[in-house]
């Protein structure tokens, strides 16, 4: 079984701070790594998938980057808004499926 | 679009009920997936169908059976609930993306409570 760890399990900012999480992977047999936000009372939705060694994706004032070779991708977030308040899960791919991580869990506030 | 729809939303049962979770895609995807979310666990795979016709076991299948009725529907049933089970428990869909990887798509979740 795939071992896909997520820290910090929880960071609580104000809003403006900036932010990243780390997701630890094993960086044997790599194929997909997926980020996504998963807001209280809601499904989760993805953010960004990164499939190559050094990839690097950014929406609006969150970016991921991606490093195969040592097993790790980095989640940021730029100016933390209220609305950013989410738990954001990293997944590790996948032809067939993905395996989740637990999670960081932000929270922003005013 | 309704995406990925589940089917209850909230349920109770009694130790040794049975019951169906019902889900449905219209995104004409091809992969379909059940996972349950415990507190601290993060999402674990129960099973999932990577196409019409083929299910295969997750991480944690136990308990659990599946259909691939078609395309766009995929069920869990439970044929004994036991309180173990008591779970919010996602569908999700997918559809190999252009990078190759599946970005899922996930339904509203299923609260299922197991007395």
């Amino acid at each position: 079984i795939l071992n896909v760890e997520q820290s910090p399990q929880s960071l609580h900012v104000q809003e403006g701070d900036s932010t990243n999480f780390t997701c630890s992977f094993p960086s044997s047999n790599f194929y997909a790594l997926h980020w996504y936000r998963w807001e209280t009372a809601k499904s989760p939705e993805a953010l960004f998938v990164m499939t190559l060694n050094g990839d690097e994706k950014k929406k609006g004032r969150i970016s991921a980057t991606l490093n195969t070779k040592e097993g790790y991708s980095y989640l940021y977030i730029k100016g933390s808004q209220p609305e950013d308040s989410a738990t954001y899960l990293c997944a590790l791919g996948g032809f067939q499926k993905l395996v989740f991580g637990t999670g960081t869990r932000l929270l922003v506030s005013p | 679009n309704a995406g990925v729809t589940q089917t209850p939303k909230f349920q109770v049962l009694k130790t040794g009920q049975s019951m169906t979770l019902q889900c449905a895609q219209d995104m004409n995807h091809n992969s379909m997936y059940w996972y349950r979310q415990d507190p601290g666990m993060g999402l674990r795979l129960i099973y999932y169908s990577a196409s019409e016709g083929t299910t295969d076991k997750g991480e944690v299948p136990n308990g659990y059976n599946v259909s691939r009725l078609n395309k766009r529907e995929f069920s869990l049933r439970l044929e004994s609930a036991a309180p173990s089970q008591t779970s919010v428990y996602f569908c999700a869909s997918s559809e190999r993306s252009s990078l190759g990887a599946n970005v899922l798509t996930f339904g509203a979740g299923s609260r299922l409570t197991v007395l």
